[in-house]
């Protein structure tokens, strides 16, 4: 099956710029996506992107995909105390499978 | 604004109990899963349903099961809890653009 790996933790400081990365397996992947966890409840899709794309950015927050390397980034500038949470990248392997990675625990020192 | 509902935060259930947890959304969406998460793994597919009273094994039905009986409400069933299902259970529904899921509070279950 698909395999989505993430790095566990991130720490950084209030108003600089956070990035989280993703590496996935599956080369036929249509959509991606980043979800946002908060403490005590569900998932908030923050941001996805179509495979045909390189970038998209949406306010504070950019996403990258390189396909030839099955790599996805999440960059959050401006980085604030709201932001700390668990980052989830997932990918799209059927019209109803979404892989998930194991997420990224984002926390945001003053 | 979609909205899905699960029917509790948390739950204590003993080994070997039978376990009901509702997941309802109120968009008309065709599309419902349930998922667990747990650290470090990520949210793991459990089930999913494409329509009423139609389900399909994700990647770790074992020990679960399902009931589609009306559009808007998706029951995850445990049949005789065990103590590795204790976890944080999510729900989530999705009508036909792939790329809108959405995702109820969770429930987390602790089996004792």
């Amino acid at each position: 099956g698909e395999d989505v790996e993430q790095s566990l933790f991130l720490s950084v400081r209030e108003g600089d710029s956070s990035v989280i990365n993703c590496t996935y397996t599956d080369s036929s992947s249509t959509y991606l996506y980043w979800y946002k966890q908060e403490p005590g409840a569900g998932l908030q899709l923050l941001t996805y992107i179509f495979s045909n794309m390189d970038m998209k950015q949406d306010q504070r927050l950019t996403v990258l995909l390189n396909k030839k390397d099955k790599h996805l980034s999440l960059r959050i500038a401006d980085t604030q105390t709201g932001d700390s949470a668990i980052y989830f990248c997932a990918v799209q392997t059927n019209d109803y499978k979404l892989s998930f990675g194991a997420g990224t625990t984002v926390t945001v020192r003053a | 604004d979609v909205k899905v509902t699960q029917s509790s935060r948390y739950l204590v259930k003993r080994t070997g109990e039978k376990v009901f947890l509702e997941c309802v959304q109120d968009m008309d969406h065709e599309n419902m899963f349930w998922y667990r998460q747990d650290p470090g793994l990520g949210l793991r597919l459990i089930y999913f349903s494409y329509d009423v009273k139609m389900k399909e094994k994700g990647d770790i039905p074992e020990g679960y099961s399902v009931s589609r009986e009306k559009k808007e409400r998706f029951s995850l069933i445990l049949e005789s809890a065990s103590t590795n299902q204790t976890s944080m259970y999510l729900c989530a529904s999705r009508g036909d653009r792939l790329y809108e899921q959405y995702f109820g509070p969770g429930t987390r279950l602790t089996v004792t």
